[in-house]
């Protein structure tokens, strides 16, 4: 079974510099999608980032960046530049399966920006 | 694009009566929904995916008859609890898959039910 790992339940920055969040995952498929979500206290659920395995190059969304590693199933999140508004829970996801396939979250690492 | 809404953000409600939560795709069909539950300071646990017309595939340990899910059509999606009790009080999330538009895997998320039972 897919299983998806954060081994930092909690983490901090301070503001304007850089964090990386670990996750890792178990998974015997070759093809599938890897994301991170954000949960700020609103708790509205908010796509950062999303990595295709195919894809070897690491995706980037302006300050936030992914270290995939698929040999070693490591999925870590870079945050530059760290801003306040980036304190949140921060969740890696792992999703296979087309159609008929479902998200599986990891337990979440809870980012705080220091001022 | 691609907005979720979900109604009530709020509902309290006694122990022993039941409440609806709806979930709604604004700008999109939604063939596939999904409805999680997260307790304070922990992850998302899926409950149940639901397709439009059919029924609702419970995960395991989720009790069917306890939370009713009605995907009657592809924008709308309910999750009615029923005898609610103390312990179901929770944050309650949807999140729908679009049928056509975007990829497979693409999922947006409502901005969640807080569920208090007293």
């Amino acid at each position: 079974a897919q299983t998806v790992t954060q081994s930092q339940p909690e983490m901090s920055v301070q503001e304007a510099e850089t964090v990386t969040l670990s996750c890792t995952y178990d998974t015997s498929e070759s093809d599938y999608y890897l994301f991170w979500y954000k949960q700020p206290p609103s708790r509205q659920m908010i796509l950062v980032i999303r990595q295709e395995a195919y894809k070897q190059q690491n995706a980037t969304e302006n300050r936030f960046s992914v270290n995939f590693q698929k040999a070693a199933k490591s999925f870590s999140l870079k945050i530059s530049d760290s801003q306040l508004g980036d304190a949140a829970m921060y969740f890696c996801a792992y999703f296979y399966g087309g159609s008929q396939g479902n998200l599986i979250f990891g337990k979440g690492t809870k980012l705080s920006v220091k001022p | 694009g691609a907005v979720v809404s979900q109604h009530p953000s709020w509902v309290i409600c006694k122990s022993g009566t039941s409440v609806k939560i709806e979930c709604r795709s604004l700008d999109f069909q939604a063939t596939t929904m999904f409805w999680y539950r997260q307790f304070p300071k922990q992850s998302l646990m899926l409950m149940a995916t639901s397709n439009e017309g059919s029924k609702a595939t419970y995960e395991q340990g989720v009790e069917k008859d306890k939370f009713l899910i009605n995907h009657a059509s592809l924008t709308l999606s309910t999750l009615t609890v029923t005898s609610a009790h103390p312990e179901d009080s929770s944050f309650y999330i949807c999140s729908a898959r679009p049928g056509t538009s975007g990829g497979d895997y693409e999922q947006y998320f409502g901005p969640g039910t807080r569920l208090t039972v007293t």
